[in-house]
């Protein structure tokens, strides 16, 4: 019954390659969001869609394509890693929709992404 | 930048005491939320004050929000070694009508047994 949930939860990979990390939420909620924590637990987001459709494209590399099929999934998939790739990938999820601003953010667990 | 900053990046104290995290923010804002996130995993809402209130409680926790010193700190009351784990705030950005959540550098909250 977990809200949200994030596969895989660990990825090593080399350079160059290209890998997908997939997020689901069973609450309902109506936007998600990929945020990326550094290794000094800096938290930036990337992406945010609401109800499929993209609304934040933070200043991230096109390598980084994010898609939402439907409002309970929203997928990541990373073109050409790099080492700088490396870092915890967040999945979250609020009920928001545009105008209500109060909403917290429910996390998966994260994925961690080495790339060697 | 809204990012807020957190003070102190690390603390320790032994079980039992009480705990106060600091965040300061940059541009106004519409709520201001904590987060704690335990080691390997995600954030956890915590609380979440808005720009007209200046005191809200929840169990153990405190918060107070200072707006026209665009701070907040957070006071664990009692604490357990079970609330060791990374403390964040994070602010509301409005980018028109989507809900932009601006996260803190972050507290490193380690309770001795």
């Amino acid at each position: 019954d977990t809200a949200v949930s994030q596969t895989p939860k660990y990825l090593v990979t080399q350079m160059g390659n290209d890998k997908s990390i997939k997020c689901e939420q069973n609450l309902g909620h109506d936007t998600m969001y990929w945020y990326k924590q550094d290794s000094k637990k800096f938290l930036k987001i990337m992406f945010s869609y609401n109800n499929k459709e993209l609304i934040i494209n933070e200043t991230v590399p096109n390598r980084f394509s994010p898609k939402s099929p439907d409002k309970a999934h929203l997928n990541l998939h990373i073109n050409s890693l790099e080492l700088g790739d490396s870092a915890v990938y967040f999945c979250a999820s609020s009920p928001t929709s545009p105008g209500q601003r109060n909403s917290p953010l429910h996390f998966g667990n994260g994925t961690r992404l080495t790339v060697t | 930048s809204q990012q807020g900053e957190e003070d102190p990046q690390a603390l320790s104290i032994q079980e039992g005491e009480n705990a106060t995290m600091n965040c300061s923010y940059k541009t106004s804002i519409n709520n201001l939320q904590w987060y704690r996130q335990n080691s390997g995993r995600g954030l956890v809402h915590l609380i979440l004050i808005r720009s007209n209130e200046r005191e809200k409680h929840s169990g153990r926790l405190r918060v107070t929000l200072d707006t026209s010193k665009k701070s907040s700190s957070l006071l664990i009351t009692a604490s357990r070694a079970a609330d060791t784990a990374s403390y964040f705030c994070a602010t509301v950005n409005y980018g028109g009508a989507t809900n932009k959540l601006i996260f803190g550098t972050g507290t490193l909250l380690a309770v001795q047994p």
